[in-house]
C-alpha cells in the first residue's frame, strides 16, 4: 500500500548512543516531516524539509539532525541519545510545502516508538 | 500562550451522544484548519479539512471554524465505539514552507 514508511518501529537506545531514524514515503510528495508526541504535549515538529534540497528546524530540533536523501526519504539521526529523548517520532509527507494547496493533508507513518534508558 | 490551545479529555459519552471538540488560537494568520483522528498505537489520519470560515459536513462529522473568535470545532452526531480515539487540529498560514501545528489532542472514550 501506498504511504509512509518508518523503521525500526521499537528502539532501545542507552544514553550517548547514536541511532538514525528511517522515513521514506512512495507518494511522490515534496514535503516531508518528523514529529515527536509525548504524553500530554501532543505533536511537536522537529524538522521539516519543505522540498528537496531543503531542511528547516521546528519547534525542538536540540539534540537532532535531518538528512533529506532524496524526494522519497528524511532521515532524523540522534547524535548522543538522552532520557529526553525518549518519544515516539512520527514521519509525515505533503504534497507542497504550502498546506493550503495540500488538501490530502498530512499522510503520517505508524510511527517509532524509541525509549533512552 | 502556546498558538494553538486543545483540551485533552479525557471526554466519555454513551454511544449515540453527539460529541462536540474545541480548539482555540492565537494567530490570526492561521487559514487552514484540519482535524485528525489518532487511534492507539497509530498515526493520525485526516478527518476533516476547511479553509478560512464555515461549516464542512461529512457524514456524521461537522467541522466549523470561526476566525473572528478564533475557534474551531468538530461535531461528531450519533457516537460510536468506533469513535474512541484521540482527535487532534492541526492548522497553518497560507505561506511556502510552514507546517502544520497541532493541538494536544482531545482523547474520547465511546461507550456501548
Amino acid at each position: 500500500n501506498a504511504g509512509v514508511t518508518q523503521t525500526p518501529k521499537f528502539q532501545v537506545l542507552k544514553t550517548g548512543q547514536s541511532m538514525t531514524l528511517q522515513c521514506a514515503q512512495d507518494m511522490n510528495h515534496n514535503s516531508m516531516y518528523w514529529y515527536r508526541q509525548d504524553p500530554g504535549m501532543g505533536l511537536r515538529l522537529i524538522y521539516y524539509s519543505a522540498s528537496e534540497g531543503t531542511t528547516d528546524k521546528g519547534e525542538v530540533p536540540n539534540g537532532y539532525n535531518v538528512s533529506r536523501l532524496n524526494k522519497r526519504e528524511f532521515s532524523l539521526r540522534l547524535e548522543s541519545a538522552a532520557p529526553s529523548q525518549t518519544s515516539v517520532y512520527f514521519c509525515a509527507s505533503s504534497e507542497v510545502g504550502a498546506i493550503g494547496q495540500g488538501r490530502d493533508g498530512y499522510t503520517f507513518g505508524s510511527g517509532t516508538r524509541l525509549t533512552v534508558v | 500562550q502556546k498558538e494553538v490551545e486543545q483540551d485533552p479529555g479525557p471526554l466519555s459519552v454513551p454511544e449515540g451522544a453527539i460529541v462536540s471538540l474545541n480548539c482555540t488560537y492565537s494567530n490570526s494568520a492561521f487559514q487552514y484548519f484540519m482535524w485528525y483522528r489518532q487511534y492507539s498505537r497509530k498515526g493520525p489520519e485526516l478527518l476533516m479539512y476547511t479553509y478560512s470560515s464555515g461549516n464542512k459536513e461529512d457524514g456524521r462529522f461537522t467541522a466549523q471554524v470561526d476566525k473572528s473568535s478564533k475557534y474551531i470545532s468538530l461535531f461528531i452526531r450519533d457516537s460510536q465505539p468506533s469513535d474512541s480515539a484521540t482527535y487532534l487540529c492541526a492548522m497553518s498560514a497560507w505561506q511556502a514552507g510552514t507546517a502544520l501545528i497541532f493541538g494536544k489532542g482531545t482523547t474520547l472514550s465511546v461507550s456501548s
